[in-house]
């Protein structure tokens, strides 16, 4: 099984702050990550697919990258409605698995 | 549009049976990969299972596999977990998702959840 390791577990970030998550693979996934964003009370919402595809409808603040083992969701400068929470999630093997998530929150 | 509505969740006692349904609209859906995924209280997500458009190749996790049954209904756009052996720890949300694309794993579309509660 992958196990997928995100960091921080926690951001505290103000608006217009540049946020950068990390999500490390425990072997290769090659390009096969995607992100998620979800809110409280919320369905997660598809933000970056195979690592740096944006999904549609998504704003350009946000951006994927990596490959292999290691990847980024950045998001260039928070606006209000991006705290929330972020998880990761590879397709290379099943099982599908997800990333423990990472809440970004408002300093 | 697309949209996916659960349906189906309660609370049941440990050992106890329940079958999930997700009503599905807005898109051909006898073309896409479906899924169900759960989240348990304050934790993070989970995938549960996966069913192919045909219906020929399913796949579960581990943690489920042998109580839990996906199944679909193409003729009637509707997607189905069907669980077993209900445990405390298959107490969660439980959402049905769609592919981005036919068979790409990729989360895209997710309906509202269903809550599944298991305590005596």
């Amino acid at each position: 099984e992958v196990v997928l390791t995100q960091s921080p577990a926690t951001l505290s970030l103000s608006p217009g702050d540049r946020a950068t998550l990390s999500c490390k693979a425990s072997q290769s996934v090659s390009s096969f990550l995607a992100w998620y964003q979800q809110k409280p009370g919320q369905a997660p919402r598809l933000l970056v697919y195979d690592a740096s595809n944006r999904a549609t409808g998504i704003p350009a603040r946000f951006s994927g990258s990596g490959s292999g083992t290691d990847f980024t969701l950045t998001i260039s400068s928070l606006e209000p409605e991006d705290f929330a929470v972020y998880y990761c999630q590879q397709r290379s093997d099943w099982p599908l698995t997800f990333g423990g998530g990472t809440k970004v929150e408002i300093k | 549009e697309v949209q996916l509505v659960e349906s189906g969740g309660g609370l049941v006692k440990p050992g106890g049976s329940l079958r999930l349904s997700c009503a599905a609209s807005g898109f051909t859906f006898s073309n896409y990969r479906m899924n169900w995924v759960r989240q348990a209280p304050g934790a993070g997500l989970e995938w549960v299972a996966s069913i192919s458009s045909s219906s020929r190749q399913i796949y579960y996790s581990d943690s489920v596999k042998g109580r839990f049954t996906i199944s679909r209904d193409n003729a009637n756009n509707s997607l189905y977990l069907h669980m077993d052996t209900l445990r405390g720890e298959d107490t969660a949300v439980y959402y049905c998702a769609r592919d981005l694309q036919s068979s790409s794993s990729n989360f895209a579309y997710w309906g509202q959840g269903t809550p599944v509660t298991v305590s005596s």
